[in-house]
């Protein structure tokens, strides 16, 4: 399985919308609704912000939303805040327990 | 709470063996997935492996089949990541993770990490 496709890096300010891709194939974000996304800030483990394409763990600001479509999936944060800053993965099941796959991770600055 | 606490660093020479630890609480352990993701130095998250400590049920990523073993003990609430002869290329963070599967697929909580340092 190959890494899922990430942009490196993207940036915003302060209340401004971003949006990171995550691109795959039809193998697995293609093939199911089941891409997860993570928040992971520096020296710390990751946490989880969007499941299922779209769904929201309690306890995560309605700032984040996810979508896909096709074999690219999307995290958009709205409302840009300075503690959005950190690096985000995107993560999908590719049809069995063995074959999961992560991206390769996109450091979102808040300028 | 829903907790993974995993065991503390470690600092091992190449050929040596390790086991780590992840302990579970505030969940039914036996009802859940329990997986492990590697974070070597400055990189993304790469998946090894997942077990089901009601039946011990194992799958490894083709990556990490025969490089290392997960195993857990469901009496304690305990699972664990091992290597019988450790490489400086295995020197990473590692994460246990609660998978959740059923109706959807996700990891929720994650540990704290385990970095494991191999060096002459």
């Amino acid at each position: 399985q190959s890494a899922l496709t990430q942009p490196r890096s993207v940036s915003g300010s302060p209340g401004q919308s971003v949006t990171i891709s995550c691109t795959g194939t039809s193998s697995d974000v293609g093939g199911y609704n089941y891409v997860s996304w993570y928040q992971q800030h520096p020296g710390k483990a990751p946490k989880l912000m969007i499941y299922d394409v779209s769904k929201r763990p309690s306890g995560v600001p309605d700032r984040f939303s996810g979508s896909k479509s096709g074999n690219t999936a999307s995290l958009t944060i709205s409302g840009l805040q300075a503690e959005d800053e950190a690096d985000y993965y995107c993560c999908s099941y590719a049809g069995s327990y063995t074959d999961v796959v992560f991206g390769g991770g996109t450091k979102l600055t808040v300028l | 709470e829903v907790q993974l606490v995993q065991s503390g660093a470690e600092v091992k020479k190449p050929g040596e063996s390790l086991k780590i630890s992840c302990k579970g609480s505030g969940y039914s352990f036996t009802s859940y997935w329990i997986g492990w993701v590697r974070q070597m130095p400055g990189k993304g998250l790469e998946w090894m492996g997942i077990i089901y400590p009601g039946d011990s049920d194992t799958r490894y990523s083709p990556s990490f089949q025969g490089q290392v073993t997960i195993s857990a003990d469901k009496s304690i609430s305990t699972a664990y990541l091992q290597w019988s002869s450790l490489k400086a290329s295995d020197t990473a963070m590692y994460y246990c993770v609660r998978g959740v599967a059923a109706a959807g697929f996700w990891f929720d909580p994650w540990g704290q990490g385990t970095l494991v340092t191999v060096s002459s």
